[in-house]
């Protein structure tokens, strides 16, 4: 069974400072790998997404995020906060021959001025 | 890009009565829509996933009389909260994923969330 593990629930950073948010996934086959960002009482918003091909995805947003298969991680990473990226972020994993998405519990991001 | 859209964005309804919440793919053609739970503070769990044309899968421990769910096209997805009770009060999401290259063109789009508050 697939699963999704975000280290840290909460992590905050001061504006301008580098952003890095934690995932580690366990799949039994290439998973397809996602970060999405939730503001509050808001849906869901695809900020990246790696299936095949090249290991470094850039997203929207400035934000981008590296797939190790070594390390069987997925961590997001943004150069330079901004006062706008505060808000929930979620990893998730797929099985390319499944139909559902494993979330991780999320990570709150807060951006101190 | 996909959009899903998803109304009500917030309801509010009496204890015992039925609230219907629905789900559409507007660019899309969606085979399959899936519905979430979200509690405060928490990540999505995953309530049913729901196939055009035929019955939804729901995971282990959704109540399935409780939670109706039709997928009568491929646009359009319901869920319907039965009976609403105080406890049933959460934030409810749905998510659809576009057929196009395996099902990843745009990925799995989510909609915007509809606050259930019961009374």
């Amino acid at each position: 069974a697939q699963s999704v593990t975000q280290l840290g629930s909460h992590v905050s950073v001061s504006e301008g400072a580098l952003v890095l948010l934690r995932c580690n996934y366990s799949s039994s086959v290439p998973p397809y790998l996602f970060w999405y960002v939730q503001y509050p009482n808001q849906g869901l918003q695809l900020l990246l997404k790696y299936t095949t091909g090249a290991t470094l995805v850039k997203g929207i947003n400035g934000f981008e995020a590296e797939f190790k298969k070594s390390e069987t991680s997925f961590h997001l990473t943004k150069p330079s906060a901004h006062m706008s990226d505060a808000a929930e972020y979620f990893c998730a994993v797929s099985d390319p021959g499944a139909q559902k998405l494993v979330f991780g519990q999320g990570t709150r991001l807060t951006i101190n001025p | 890009g996909a959009v899903v859209s998803q109304h009500p964005s917030w309801v509010i309804c009496k204890s015992g009565t039925s609230v219907k919440i629905e789900c559409r793919s507007l660019d899309f053609q969606a085979t399959t829509m899936f519905w979430y739970r979200q509690f405060p503070k928490q990540s999505l769990m995953l309530m049913a996933t729901s196939n055009e044309g035929s019955k939804a899968t729901y995971e282990q421990g959704v109540e399935k009389d409780k939670f109706l769910i039709n997928h009568a096209s491929l646009t359009l997805s319901t869920l319907t909260v039965t009976s609403a009770h105080p406890e049933d009060s959460s934030f409810y999401i749905c998510s659809a994923r576009d057929p196009g290259q395996g099902g990843l063109r745009y990925g799995y789009t989510f909609g915007s969330g509809t606050r259930l508050t019961v009374v």
